[in-house]
């Protein structure tokens, strides 16, 4: 059973565009949730994470945007560029940011110049 | 401040043949985690460990895998036999086990089973 439902599975955005990432998720308990960057070869690099106490947070040219009624979060990247292409995964954890990690199945982000 | 530091970073074995993969965390990160990545897919936990305690080991397949983390700092994952199915990144993570303690990833290992 996927916890964690992602969209798109790849993205495709033109340099200086908007990308933009959903989730859903199902269990009410999470209480935690991040997004992470991974290029090929790394390992899932921390972007930004939200705690459902507040609706938006925005770090940079990255904003989560949360709604909690809909049990759906979004990730925003402004002004996007070709450094940003890699795949993206969101996470959410009943424990904070301690606990077990449920990831999506990532995003594939291209920025064309 | 370095990273989570894991060893080898490539490893190609035939099926049966036993794996270990080595993990060096964060320092003074007292949690620590594995977890398996398929191709494509997002990770998924095998095993939380806070300091030399495994406190969540549900996801691990125990007839085949086994994972110790002597003295609440390195931390080894073994596979005895490998499967072909077993083929995937490990990666290992690690946290400092505050109340915000964010999950830092290393790079992973990545194994093939032939």
């Amino acid at each position: 059973q996927q916890q964690v439902k992602q969209s798109p599975q790849s993205l495709i955005v033109q340099k200086g565009g908007i990308s933009i990432i959903n989730c859903a998720y199902e269990n009410t308990a999470f209480d935690y949730f991040p997004w992470y960057q991974q290029f090929p070869g790394k390992g899932p690099a921390l972007l930004i994470a939200i705690r459902p106490d507040v609706s938006e947070k925005k770090e940079g040219r990255f904003t989560i945007s949360f709604n909690k009624s809909a049990k759906q979060f979004s990730l925003h990247i402004m002004d996007s560029q070709p450094g940003d292409s890699a795949t993206y995964f969101c996470a959410a954890s009943s424990r904070g940011s301690q606990g077990n990690l449920i990831f999506g199945k990532g995003t594939k982000l291209s920025v064309k110049p | 401040e370095a990273g989570v530091v894991q060893s080898p970073r490539y490893k190609i074995i035939e099926k049966k043949q036993p794996v270990a993969f080595w993990c060096n965390p964060i320092s003074g990160h007292n949690t620590l985690y594995w977890y398996l990545q398929n191709l494509g897919q997002g990770p998924e936990l095998l095993i939380r460990y806070e300091n030399e305690e495994a406190v969540d080991d549900s996801q691990l397949p125990k007839d085949r895998f086994s994972a110790e983390r002597l003295k609440g700092v390195d931390s080894t994952l073994k596979i005895q036999p490998a499967e072909l199915g077993d083929s995937a990144v490990y990666l290992c993570a690690s946290s400092s086990g505050t109340g915000k303690g964010e999950q830092y990833f290393g790079p992973g290992t990545r194994l093939t089973v032939t």
